[in-house]
């Protein structure tokens, strides 16, 4: 069974650039989760989705937005890209609920130059 | 704040030794998700442990949640080569699907 994918697996942007970067689930799973891992930041939440609609956000700038589509898949949006935004980006799947395990993909690496 | 206090943040030991890893808080969790990322790879979910006291084995991994479901620990018996990685520990706190991660421990295991 294939896991969460994730693309493009690098990315490579200038600052005030927007970057969208694509997220397929487990099979099954509906709830879809966003993470940002910043160097010495850790995994940081930045959204959550499910059946199409935002459930929560961490604490980002609105211009980190997202969709799901009816497939489940996902989009994160970054506009006006800042050197801070360097990171790896992974996405996550789960089945739907608060408690359930989320499986993560390897993540997309966006580099701000 | 760190909400999630993992301990050592860095361990460099040799093969066939045994390691104890420590995530704290002062926070209640409803579960506790034990996670080891290697470099330029997703982190990959161990166990997920719900109930305090309760603890759960992985071959040679051992997993506890504490009688408060505030702080978990990992032991590894007889360490090897392969369980050379990130090893991150992350809570629930029923937050809309937002799971709070600890720093990491990054552990390092020679042949």
């Amino acid at each position: 069974e294939a896991g969460v994918t994730q693309s493009p697996t690098h990315l490579i942007k200038t600052r005030g650039q927007q970057a969208t970067l694509r997220c397929s689930p487990i099979s099954g799973h509906t709830s879809v989760y966003w993470y940002q891992q910043a160097l010495g930041l850790g995994l940081q939440f930045l959204l959550w989705y499910d059946e199409g609609e935002e459930r929560n956000r961490g604490n980002f700038p609105p211009r980190f937005s997202g969709r799901q589509f009816p497939n489940y898949s996902s989009e994160l949006n970054v506009n006006a890209l800042e050197l801070e935004d360097s990171a790896l980006y992974l996405c996550a799947s789960s089945l739907y609920g608060d408690q359930k395990p989320q499986y993560f993909g390897d993540g997309t690496r966006l580099s701000i130059l | 704040t760190q909400l999630l206090e993992q301990s050592p943040q860095f361990l460099s030991i040799q093969e066939g030794e045994n390691l104890t890893v420590y995530c704290n808080s002062s926070s209640v969790f409803s579960s506790l998700q034990w996670y080891r990322q290697e470099p330029g790879e997703g982190p990959v979910l161990l166990v997920t442990v719900v109930t305090g006291g309760e603890v759960k084995k992985l071959k040679r991994l051992t997993f506890q949640f504490g009688d408060a479901r505030k702080d978990s620990s990992l032991h590894i018996t007889a360490a090897q080569p392969g369980d050379t990685g990130l090893y991150l520990c992350a809570g629930n706190r029923n937050q809309g699907g937002k799971l709070i991660f600890g720093q990491g421990t990054e552990l390092s295991v020679k042949p």
